[in-house]
């Protein structure tokens, strides 16, 4: 089983909507990220979480929300879509005391 | 503010042909250097760390350096199935947050 899993991995949707992403880790880990990833920008920080009752903005957050539901748990909502929040998401763990992040294999999101 | 520069952005070689990848930075104290691979449609998976100038990690065909202003991702022999994109990361005193590249997209022909 994966470490960090997101769901779902695909998603398609309109203009509007409201969509949550989900995050779980099974290795114990404090802190939390969510990151996006467009063509030539590389990966770019949304949101992180260093414990449960901790939440931080990153150099992206306009237009997404987060929610710690748990230690293993880490959602990232769009409240209302737009087509410019297409992209690739990932979901990381780890980061503590220098060590490595260790990431989902993304959710691939179209906002038509 | 942390920054990394990655060079090339692209590189082509052919199988068995030896190159390098650069990961250029500026960083107040830092604390790690990451080195990551991601494939088509997954998530990037972790490589090496390296914390101080003049260290070196080596996995098969990939060895990592580090100097005080950048470090390369060396490439010996290369096979078709080192193709994906590599990630540099670093992560400085000032923040508790890595500051990533946009990466290097290595393609290698058989």
């Amino acid at each position: 089983d994966a470490d960090v899993t997101q769901t779902p991995r695909n998603r398609i949707t309109k203009t509007g909507k409201r969509i949550m992403l989900e995050c779980s880790q099974t290795k114990g880990h404090d802190r939390m990220y969510w990151y996006r990833q467009d063509p030539g920008l590389g990966l770019r920080l949304i949101y992180y979480s260093f414990d449960v009752k901790d939440i931080n903005k990153g150099e992206i957050s306009d237009g997404y929300s987060v929610s710690r539901q748990a230690q293993a748990k880490f959602s990232l909502s769009l409240e209302s879509a737009i087509p410019n929040q297409t992209a690739l998401y990932f979901c990381a763990t780890g980061g503590q005391q220098n060590q490595p992040q260790h990431f989902g294999d993304g959710t691939r999101l179209s906002i038509l | 503010e942390d920054q990394v520069t990655q060079s090339p952005e692209a590189l082509r070689l052919q199988e068995g042909e030896s190159s390098s990848l650069n990961c250029s930075y500026t960083v107040s104290g830092l604390r790690g250097l990451f080195w990551y691979r991601q494939d088509p449609g997954k998530g990037p998976e972790f490589l090496f760390t390296l914390y101080s100038a003049g260290e070196e990690k080596e996995k098969e065909r990939l060895k990592a350096t580090l100097t005080k202003k950048e470090s390369f991702l060396h490439i010996t022999a290369p096979k078709p199935e080192d193709s994906a994109t590599y990630l540099c990361a670093v992560q400085g005193g000032g923040s508790y947050i890595p500051t990533f590249g946009r990466g290097t997209s290595l393609i290698v022909h058989p």
